[in-house]
């Protein structure tokens, strides 16, 4: 049962390149999350998903950008990386929002470093 | 707007000892309680949760919190800490109504001495 599955671990970009971090879950959760974590900052929820097809800009949208083509997979994409984006992502999947067993759960996040 | 505040950044305690981690919330209506903990370099990991019933929720490794509606609190405890309980811990809350996400509170780092 892997839950949820972040890939890369770790990544190191330099100012402007351009990446995209993946997230699989295979719970059949309708809704899935990105946020980010800085030091002293806990986390800040960047965009979601409430279905295939669907997606919302979070707390902290800008210079980022998602996909979610397929329910088990949400993509988080940085068109031109920044300092600024340096931080440890994580994803995040749960049920709709009035199930009995609503919860979230997490992958092992994406340490992302941008040069 | 739903809200959650973890009011001390780190607690130190000594192993055996009781420990508690403080949480306090603010919602329109009833409240989702979360509690999450993660360990260095892992994501978050569930721990227990609140959404109706017995006030007092018992979780994984031990840890219970205590839902208490006029103090607007969900303090994590545990009985008796070990050293292998440090680790960051996060708080969160939602409203019951459909539509509303998580909110987390900003995380407590508990310290466990030997």
């Amino acid at each position: 049962n892997a839950g949820v599955t972040q890939t890369p671990k770790f990544r190191v970009l330099k100012t402007g390149q351009s990446m995209t971090l993946l997230c699989a879950q295979d719970m059949n959760h309708e809704y899935m999350y990105w946020y980010r974590q800085d030091p002293g900052m806990g986390l800040r929820l960047i965009h979601y998903s409430v279905g295939e097809g669907t997606t919302a800009k979070g707390e902290v949208p800008d210079g980022y950008n998602v996909s979610r083509l397929k329910k088990q997979n949400f993509l988080l994409g940085l068109e031109s990386a920044a300092p600024s984006q340096t931080s440890v992502y994580f994803c995040a999947s749960s049920t709709m929002d009035l199930a009995p067993n609503y919860g979230y759960t997490f992958g092992s996040g994406t340490r992302l470093t941008v040069v | 707007a739903q809200s959650v505040a973890q009011p001390e950044d780190q607690v130190n305690v000594a192993e055996g000892n009781p420990l508690t981690v403080k949480c306090t919330y603010s919602v329109s209506g009833n409240p989702y309680l979360f509690w999450y903990v993660q360990y260095p370099n892992r994501g978050l990991q569930f721990l227990l949760k609140y959404i109706t019933g017995d006030n007092l929720v018992k979780g994984s490794y031990g840890f219970e919190a205590e839902f208490n509606k006029s103090q607007t609190s969900f303090h994590l405890k545990k009985p008796s800490a070990l050293v292998s309980d440090s680790a960051l811990y996060f708080c969160a809350v939602r409203e019951s109504n459909a539509g509303n996400m998580l909110t987390f509170g900003g995380g407590t780092r508990l310290m466990v001495k030997p």
